[in-house]
């Protein structure tokens, strides 16, 4: 399979405590999202990646969450001090980098905080 | 900043009908406007794209229609089937580092 790849599917968690999410994305894929999606919305944007670079942060990143892509392949989502709040799919995206382009999803790490 | 608004929330149409979902946006910047189907459980998945240099794309029994002057388009799906049964979402991109604002969603149900 050569889709975007999301680890875990699932994550359960005490209030408080830090929970990290990885993502593979396409290889060729340049751009790398991450979405946050709560039950019965669209997703909203978090943050996006070109190649290693995080050009865009969310306002609703706040700054317990963090993400990386330290070579411009997988990339890391870390939430610090889980709250309530945080529980949530998160989903994340790749797409080629020239204009616009087709954005395609993975199936999510879907988050609860207990 | 731009923001998309999504009708019906819930379609229910029998098997074999046609399903429209409509969708009106907020910024005339934006250029790109991507329909996506998500299943319980699973990610959205891109089933049709339109860019705003045209006004109507079909792939099979899905089309998109765009106007650009009203901020509006549309998601038509001809001859249901039971496997069309999700949540349809409508996203619309402002240009800026290419994020996706999303409606709220579409539920279609297709009745046998």
């Amino acid at each position: 399979d050569t889709g975007v790849s999301q680890n875990p599917r699932h994550k359960i968690t005490k209030r408080g405590q830090n929970v990290t999410f990885r993502c593979d994305p396409i290889s060729e894929h340049n751009r790398l999202y991450w979405y946050r999606q709560t039950l019965g919305q669209g997703p909203e944007f978090l943050t996006y990646f070109q190649n290693e670079a995080q050009l865009e942060k969310s306002r609703l990143l706040s700054d317990r969450f963090s993400a990386e892509r330290p070579k411009g392949s997988f990339s890391t989502l870390e939430i610090q001090r889980t709250e309530q709040g945080d529980s949530a799919m998160y989903l994340c995206a790749s797409s080629l980098e020239i204009g616009d382009q087709p954005q395609h999803f993975g199936d999510g790490t879907r988050l609860s905080i207990l | 900043g731009e923001n998309v608004e999504q009708h019906p929330s819930t379609l229910s149409v029998q098997e074999g009908d046609s399903a429209v979902i409509k969708c009106t946006y907020s910024d005339s910047a934006s250029n790109y406007f991507p329909w996506y189907k998500q299943e319980l459980g699973k990610g959205p998945q891109l089933i049709i794209d339109i860019r705003s240099n045209v006004g109507e794309k079909k792939d099979q029994r899905i089309a998109v229609t765009l106007n650009k002057t009203a901020k509006h388009f549309s998601l038509h799906i001809t001859e249901t089937q039971p496997e069309d049964s999700a949540v349809y979402f409508c996203a619309a991109s402002p240009g800026s580092n290419y994020q996706l604002i999303w409606g709220a969603g579409t539920k279609l149900i297709i009745k046998p």
